[in-house]
């Protein structure tokens, strides 16, 4: 299974991009890396999802580099509503489907 | 309207008792997750199941039990051999491509609390 590293805590403030990096020397080929926001006494919610090169959304952009052990959510233009814990996983298909949370990062934005 | 629905909100249990925890979900997701987070933590795998009538066990299974006789419903029991079960309880299902686990949908939670 592919292990995950992230920061255990950023600051920003409103207005600003905001990059954090999750690292994940071990992934597989089929592996797909997908990164959630959650609030505090709510279920985390899905923001993005990638296999390589870059991908972006209404809400965010998610950059992969050819060999993929690292990926970045970038969330431009932060308010204070982006405060959250962000997590990154990476998908476990040969691992049985077995998909796990690490601690994720959290985020506070600062007016 | 589809999504997963987990209930009670809160529940309180006494020392000794077994507690059961609903999670429903009509998205008609094949696999469906249960997860433990305490405060300040991230989540924690306790069971989980990608097809009825099966399910395996997450890192933290010891204490807890879960059954899946029905696509929609993945209930999970908290029984009086899991010594410090006060916390936040997530249910989720997931989205599937390519038989691959790829969006996850999850429910609002259910806090347990023991008393």
């Amino acid at each position: 299974l592919a292990k995950t590293t992230q920061p255990i805590s950023m600051d920003s403030y409103e207005g600003q991009e905001v990059n954090i990096t999750c690292s994940h020397n071990n992934i597989a080929t089929n592996d797909y890396i997908t990164w959630y926001q959650q609030f505090p006494s709510q279920g985390p919610r899905f923001i993005i999802q990638g296999y390589k090169t870059k991908v972006t959304n209404e809400v965010a952009s998610l950059f992969i580099p050819a060999d993929r052990k690292s990926s970045t959510l970038s969330l431009p233009r932060v308010s204070l509503s982006d405060t959250a814990v962000y997590y990154c996983l990476v998908g476990a298909l040969s691992g049985g489907f077995k998909t796990i949370f690490g601690a994720g990062t959290r985020l506070f934005v600062k007016a | 309207d589809g999504g997963i629905t987990q209930s009670p909100k809160y529940l309180f249990r006494k020392e000794g008792q077994n507690v059961t925890l609903s999670c429903e979900q009509n998205l008609n997701h094949d696999a469906m997750y249960w997860y433990r987070q305490d405060p300040g933590q991230g989540l924690r795998l306790i069971y989980y199941s990608q097809i009825v009538n099966d399910f395996q066990k997450g890192d933290i299974a010891e204490g807890y039990s879960v059954s899946r006789e029905k696509k929609e419903s993945f209930p999970l029991t908290v029984t009086s051999a899991q010594k410090n079960p006060t916390a936040f309880y997530l249910c989720a299902s997931y989205d599937r491509f390519d038989g691959m686990n790829t969006e996850a949908f999850f429910g609002q939670g259910t806090r347990l609390t023991v008393v």
